[in-house]
């Protein structure tokens, strides 16, 4: 496609849950970041790959969350027994190649709502 | 505490004002510094991108700076307008790592 794509759009789930956020960059982009954002904040790092390899998961927030990339595409982060404090947009990125002054493409964000 | 850290936190600014936000990062080393903007419910949209090497860079009326010996960057709006309302976020990369460290944001509201 012509950006990055995220799906869904919206998610509403029920705590306990499990959940499943999509991101499918732009063809042939190295570099793929997942971030979150609450609402009114800034955004949180959560983790990214360069080709199918994670590079660093610091930012997961706990074991919940993980995320794979497993044909240096399509990218899938996971958050399992979800919580209340998970409600926030969960957004990914990509990148053409890896670091120097290569421009970010964001997708357009998967809300997260836990009840 | 935040390695990149921005201020204010929130800004108010009539239209036709000039404004400038700062970036105070403690990432080292680095290889670049991005400033962005969000508008509310939007993605981030790419303003500036500077390399540890650059001191300036300009983007229309949004001019940012950096001084890589001061670990600061600041980013001026020049003759404000009301579309510029927005967050804007300074993001920096990590030279070995390339792992992006997203400041906290500022938040600019510009009234008429």
């Amino acid at each position: 496609g012509a950006g990055v794509s995220q799906s869904p759009r919206y998610k509403v789930t029920k705590r306990g849950q499990d959940v499943a956020l999509r991101c499918d960059p732009i063809s042939g982009h190295v570099s793929l970041y997942w971030y979150r954002q609450a609402l009114g904040q800034g955004p949180e790092f959560l983790t990214y790959f360069n080709y199918e390899a994670q590079q660093d998961k610091s930012g997961l927030p706990n074991d919940r969350f993980s995320a794979e990339r497993p044909e240096g595409s399509i990218s899938t982060l996971t958050i399992q027994r979800t919580e209340q404090r998970d409600s926030a947009m969960y957004r990914c990125a990509s990148s053409l190649i890896q670091g120097l002054d290569s421009p970010l493409h964001f997708g357009n964000g998967t809300r997260l709502t836990v009840t | 505490k935040n390695q990149v850290e921005q201020s204010p936190q929130s800004l108010i600014i009539l239209e036709g004002k000039n404004c400038t936000l700062q970036c105070n990062y403690t990432v080292s080393p680095f290889s670049n510094l991005r400033w962005y903007k969000q508008d509310t419910g939007r993605g981030p949209v790419s303003l500036t991108i500077m390399t540890f090497s650059e001191n300036t860079k300009s983007n229309g009326r949004y001019t940012a700076t950096l001084d890589a010996d001061t670990k600061q960057s600041s980013l001026h709006i020049t003759a404000s307008q009301l579309s510029d309302s927005a967050s804007y976020i300074c993001v920096v990369s990590e030279r070995d790592t390339d792992k992006l460290i997203f400041g906290t944001g500022t938040r600019l509201q510009v009234f008429p």
